[in-house]
């Protein structure tokens, strides 16, 4: 168990409509990271944020958000939901923003998302 | 242009065998780190191994030992003695430079392993 929660772990949605996926990060971390894995781009960074603040961004798309809370949490938001955004969503958290240090950045078990 | 290239989609092998997992990577900064992540069917990304580019010695951490040659630009995951447990998705992972890149990893396609009885 690495400590970082999310939920929900299976969601199957339509078309057209808008999810949020949560995260708690281990306790003491300060960074929130998302991740989407799906099986045709692999693996892939999406946003970083760090003490409630955006630090880095990478592909993610116009119709995806995501914010991080003052109590650390973090939720992704998924919106016009199209087929192609089926896929498994990464969190992962660390202490530092910067985790240079082996095993620092910790992943949840994902979220699953299927859209119909 | 791919930074991380995991060239055994697949890969094979006997159980309490020794096998390695091929990672190679490109970049150009000098200050860089390789990971390696294991993905059991249920999904979790379980951390494995870390190896920093100035490290002067292979990263190893019980059972897996990570061949670092930097000039070639490879990092290759080595399991000992495989376990059942051990069939998994193995993932190699780069992260670049210092500052503020924070924990964007790239990630490989992966390679399967299945260890047989």
């Amino acid at each position: 168990d690495s400590g970082v929660t999310q939920t929900p772990k299976h969601l199957i949605t339509a078309t057209g409509q808008r999810v949020t996926l949560r995260c708690s990060p281990r306790s003491g971390d300060l960074s929130v990271y998302w991740y989407q894995q799906s099986l045709d781009q692999g693996l892939q960074f999406l946003i970083q944020y760090y003490n409630g603040e955006e630090r880095a961004k990478g592909n993610i798309l116009e119709r995806f958000s995501a914010q991080q809370f003052p109590d650390l949490h973090s939720e992704l938001n998924l919106s016009s939901l199209e087929l192609g955004d089926s896929a498994l969503y990464f969190c992962a958290s660390s202490v530092s923003p910067n985790p240079m240090v082996a095993g620092e950045l910790f992943f949840g078990e994902g979220s699953r998302l299927t859209v119909l | 242009a791919q930074k991380i290239t995991q060239t055994q989609p697949g890969m094979f092998v006997q159980e309490k065998e020794a096998v390695t997992l091929d990672c190679t990577y490109d970049t150009s900064d000098p200050s860089y780190g390789l990971f390696w992540y294991k993905q059991p069917s249920s999904g979790e990304m379980i951390f494995l191994i870390y190896q920093g580019s100035y490290d002067q010695q292979n990263a190893t951490e019980g059972r897996y030992s990570l061949n670092f040659q930097k000039a070639r630009k490879s990092a290759n995951l080595v399991i000992s003695a495989s376990q059942l447990g051990d069939s998994a998705m193995y993932f190699c992972a780069m992260r670049e430079g210092r500052g503020n890149q924070g924990g964007k990893l790239i990630f490989g396609q992966g390679t399967e392993l299945s260890v047989k009885p």
